[in-house]
């Protein structure tokens, strides 16, 4: 039962435009969402987060949307750079077990000159 | 600091065999976890230790142990290797809990 769903398993975007990875979840007694990003033959790196007591933040290129009553949250990544090109994956955790992340299935994002 | 490193980076079992990946952290990280990657599943937690002495059982954790003896060191066995075992694994460590998890580079296993 997978409780947290990345639906586009791939992106193509060209370098210098808009690349929006979304992300739903299921469980709404989630209240913190992350994103980490993959690079090949690496462990995955810590992009940025989001509390459910917020709706955006912001990290320079990137920008994490929550619609909690939506169960959505979208990343956002602007300019696009070649850089960019890796797997993100979006994760969630409960208040009452935050070591435990649960994580979508990834979204490979290829970033084209 | 060398961060998260695991060993081995690849290693290849014969059903039944086994082995114990090894995980080990210089940061002085209380908590570790162990996750196992496959396609179209993302990472799923397989054991998670909050110190040294305390662990505990993640969203997969049958057909793997754990033991946490030092604050450094976090051991991933495998008692008798199936195929279904076949993945990459990940260790992760965070000063806590609540705090955000830093990965190792991972171990690629085939069981055949």
């Amino acid at each position: 039962d997978q409780q947290v769903k990345q639906n586009s398993p791939s992106l193509s975007v060209q370098e210098g435009r808009i690349s929006i990875l979304n992300c739903d979840y299921t469980n709404s007694m989630f209240d913190y969402f992350l994103w980490y990003k993959k690079y090949p033959a690496e462990g995955p790196t810590f992009l940025i987060s989001i509390s459910s007591i917020k709706d955006k933040n912001e990290d320079g290129r990137f920008t994490v949307f929550l619609n909690k009553s939506a169960k959505h949250l979208s990343l956002h990544i602007v300019p696009s750079q070649p850089g960019d090109s890796a797997v993100y994956f979006c994760a969630a955790r409960r208040a009452d077990s935050w070591g435990k992340l649960q994580f979508g299935a990834g979204t490979q994002v290829v970033v084209t000159p | 600091n060398a961060g998260v490193t695991q060993t081995p980076k690849f290693q290849v079992l014969k059903t039944g065999q086994s082995m114990t990946l090894q995980c080990a952290q210089d940061m002085n990280h209380e908590y570790m976890s162990w996750y196992r990657q496959d396609p179209g599943m993302g990472l799923r937690l397989i054991h998670y230790s909050v110190g040294a002495g305390i662990t505990d059982q993640g969203e997969v954790p049958n057909g793997y142990n754990v033991s946490r003896s030092t604050t450094e060191d976090f051991p991933l066995r495998l008692l008798s290797a199936a195929p279904s075992q076949t993945s990459v694994y990940f260790c992760a460590s965070s000063y806590s809990s609540e705090q955000t998890q830093y990965f190792g580079p991972g171990t690629r296993l085939l069981v055949l």
